[in-house]
């Protein structure tokens, strides 16, 4: 199993511009996540999604929004990129009946 | 520790000793509690988790003890090695949710670097 992984690892954009942030699991898992790091602060939720065809939003939605494609992807979207949404973006993924997350390795992305 | 500004709180240790991080909770409703480990680069990964209904709980080499009168949990690393150098971070999940409805909340975490 890969586990949970992203793409890009590191993305580059300039103010005003979109992309998405691509993240799947292969382990079967029905709940995903998708959070923000910012330096000296703990993980912040952007979005979730408890099951397939099912999304919500987190702490810090604004700004952003999700697909949860099928089971295995979710992807989180940036319409209109500003400098404030420079971070490192976690996914994870949790599966049922259980209380622990596992997170994928991080996109790093700076907005200039 | 508290953290204060955007400095995570920081501990240095040496190699073989003992390491000790805390973590103060907020919510008295929380029953289940977890420690990830987060290396530079890299995802947040399990370490250990801890029940409500338990004080004290033992891995290969960490321990986390839970104080519930005054919401406090700590991680304790015996024999601290170069390859524990990360952040730590702990997580709590409120009573009544599981599942889809499972919003852990998380710490700012600790850096802690061993000196060889």
């Amino acid at each position: 199993n890969a586990g949970v992984t992203q793409t890009p690892k590191f993305q580059v954009l300039k103010t005003g511009q979109s992309m998405t942030l691509q993240c799947a699991q292969d382990m079967n898992h029905n709940s995903m996540y998708w959070y923000r790091q910012d330096p000296g602060m703990g993980l912040r939720l952007i979005y979730y999604s408890a099951s397939e065809g099912t999304t919500d939003k987190g702490e810090v939605p604004n700004g952003y929004n999700v697909s949860r494609l099928n089971k295995r992807e979710f992807s989180l979207r940036l319409e209109s990129a500003a400098p404030s949404q420079t971070s490192v973006y976690f996914c994870a993924s949790l599966p049922r009946e259980r209380e622990t997350q596992y997170f994928g390795p991080g996109t790093r992305l700076l907005v200039l | 520790g508290e953290s204060v500004g955007l400095h995570l709180p920081t501990l240095s240790v040496q190699e073989g000793d003992n390491s000790i991080i805390n973590c103060a909770y907020s919510n008295s409703a929380s029953d289940y509690f977890i420690w990830y480990k987060q290396e530079s680069g890299k995802g947040p990964q399990f370490i250990i988790d801890i029940r409500s209904n338990m004080d004290k709980r033992q891995g290969q080499r960490v321990t986390v003890l839970l104080n519930k009168t005054v919401k406090h949990l700590s991680l304790q690393i015996a024999a601290t090695q170069p390859g524990d150098s990360a952040v730590y971070f702990c997580a709590e999940k409120v009573a009544g949710f599981s599942g889809g409805s499972y919003i852990p909340t998380f710490g700012r975490g600790t850096s802690l670097i061993v000196h060889p």
